[in-house]
């Protein structure tokens, strides 16, 4: 079974600066998949960014980056120049070959202007 | 853009009546999932599709079932809606390996 862990149930962070929300997971399976995505108080889940676990290059959308450790099964999200907009729940997911897929429970990240 | 619709942003139920929530998306993907959210345990999966009738049970599929008589459509059916059912459903779809997509999410209220 796959376990998917987010540890900081809120952060804060102040605007224009960066913030790590970490992800750890548990597989056995070599092939597997990583995505993020933010929940905004509206309720609807908007996909971040992806990574896959043979990707030999750190995945990038934007001011999105994902701190891929694979060693250490982590894959965290790093949000560059904090804006008000990025205050929203996140969410890590896991997926692997056999379609079985995870998501963490989340960190609520509060940016202060 | 991929859209995914459900059909009610907010409901309000009483014990024991049969509910249904309809999920549809307008993108030809082959997998569809239902989902509840309930604070502090993120998001549980119900019962996902990967094709036209049929179906799978995720991880917290006591209570519920599904329907998928068209491959656009997903339904959630709470046979006698109970109280502990009351959550934030959410409905995506995907094609494999990628991302899911979301609608915007059903907030049950049981009463």
């Amino acid at each position: 079974a796959q376990k998917i862990t987010q540890t900081q149930p809120g952060m804060f962070v102040q605007e224009k600066e960066a913030v790590t929300l970490d992800c750890t997971y548990d597989t056995s399976d070599p092939s597997y998949g990583l995505f993020w995505y933010k929940q905004p108080s509206s309720g609807e889940m908007i996909f971040l960014i992806y990574q896959g676990s043979y990707d030999q290059q750190n995945a990038t959308e934007g001011r999105y980056s994902l701190n891929f450790q694979k060693a250490r099964k982590s894959a965290n999200l790093v949000i560059s120049a904090s804006q008000l907009g990025d205050s929203a729940m996140y969410f890590c997911e896991t997926r692997d070959t056999g379609n079985q897929f995870y998501f963490g429970t989340g960190t609520s990240l509060t940016v202060i202007p | 853009d991929v859209k995914v619709t459900q059909s009610s942003r907010y409901l309000v139920k009483r014990t024991g009546e049969k509910v249904f929530l309809e999920c549809v998306q307008d993108m030809d993907h082959e997998n569809m999932f239902w989902y509840r959210q309930d604070p502090g345990l993120g998001l549980r999966l119900i019962y996902f599709s990967y094709d036209v009738k049929m179906k799978e049970k995720g991880d917290i599929p006591e209570g519920y079932s599904v329907s998928r008589e068209k491959k656009e459509r997903f339904s959630l059916i709470l046979e006698s809606a109970s109280t502990n059912q009351t959550s934030m459903y959410l409905c995506a779809s995907s094609t494999n390996p990628n991302e899911q997509f979301f609608g915007p999410g059903t907030r049950l209220t049981v009463l």
